[in-house]
C-alpha cells in the first residue's frame, strides 16, 4: 500500500478564487508529480520534480504552479481558479528501485469544480 | 501531447473471457508499467516490465513487450465483473513518464 495522500478529495469552488491542492508522501521519493485527467480521457503531466527546490512544467500547458520546499510535500496552487480548470488532479511519487525501475505511486486524486 | 497509444479504446467482454489490450509507444524506454484506474479513483500499479524483458506474469496477468515494435500487450486472463475499469500503459524513460491513452474494459457479469 503506497503512502501518498490528497487533499481535498473533492472541492466546489467560485470562479477568481485561489485554490492549493496538497500532495504528501512518506516514502521518502525524490521524484513526484501532478497529472491532470478530465473524465474518461487520458492523464497529462502538468508539473513534475526530481527533489527538493526542482521544479518543471510538463507537456501540457497549465495556469498552476508547484513548490517543492520540502521532500515530503509537493503542493499544486491556482491563483485564479476558472470552469477550465475542472478536472481531476492526481499526484504521484516514484523513486529508483534499482536497475533503472521506478515504480509510479498515486494518490487518490483530487476532484475540482469550479462553478 | 500523448505519446502512448492503446487499443482498443474501450473493450466488453463476458466474465471469463479474456481480455488482451494493447500499447504502443514512440521512443525507446526503460521500462513500460501498466496501471488500473476503477472510475473516479486514483491509478493503481498492475505489472512492470523493463525493456530487456519480454513477457512477464502476474496471477492472471500477462504482459508481454516488442521493444522492436515499439509495443506491449496486456492480457488478463478468466476476466472478472471486478475487472471492468480503464487500464493505462505508463512508459519510462530517463526519468520521464508517458501515458497511453487507456483502454476502458468492461467485464459483463
Amino acid at each position: 500500500e503506497a503512502d501518498i495522500y490528497q487533499t481535498p478529495r473533492y472541492l466546489v469552488i467560485g470562479t477568481g478564487k485561489k485554490i492549493t491542492l496538497e500532495c504528501s508522501q512518506t516514502m521518502g521519493h525524490d521524484k513526484m508529480y501532478w497529472y491532470q485527467q478530465d473524465p474518461g480521457m487520458e492523464l497529462h503531466l502538468i508539473h513534475y520534480s526530481y527533489g527538493v527546490n526542482s521544479t518543471e512544467k510538463g507537456d501540457l500547458s497549465s495556469e498552476s504552479t508547484v513548490s517543492r520546499i520540502r521532500t515530503e510535500h509537493f503542493p499544486l496552487t491556482l491563483e485564479s481558479a476558472r470552469p477550465s480548470h475542472t478536472s481531476q488532479y492526481l499526484c504521484a511519487s516514484s523513486d529508483e528501485e534499482g536497475q533503472g525501475e521506478n515504480t509510479i505511486y498515486f494518490g487518490e486524486g483530487s476532484w475540482l469544480t469550479v462553478v | 501531447s500523448q505519446q502512448g497509444e492503446e487499443d482498443p479504446q474501450a473493450l466488453s467482454i463476458q466474465e471469463g473471457e479474456n481480455a488482451t489490450m494493447n500499447c504502443s509507444y514512440k521512443t525507446s524506454i526503460n521500462n513500460l508499467q501498466w496501471y488500473r484506474q476503477n472510475s473516479g479513483r486514483g491509478l493503481v500499479h498492475l505489472i512492470l516490465i523493463r525493456s530487456n524483458e519480454r513477457e512477464k506474469h502476474s496471477g492472471r496477468l500477462r504482459v508481454t513487450l516488442d521493444t522492436s515494435k515499439k509495443s506491449s500487450s496486456l492480457l488478463i486472463t478468466a476476466s472478472r465483473a471486478a475487472d471492468t475499469a480503464s487500464y493505462f500503459c505508463v512508459s519510462e524513460r530517463y526519468q520521464k513518464v508517458t501515458f497511453g491513452t487507456g483502454t476502458k474494459l468492461q467485464v459483463i457479469p
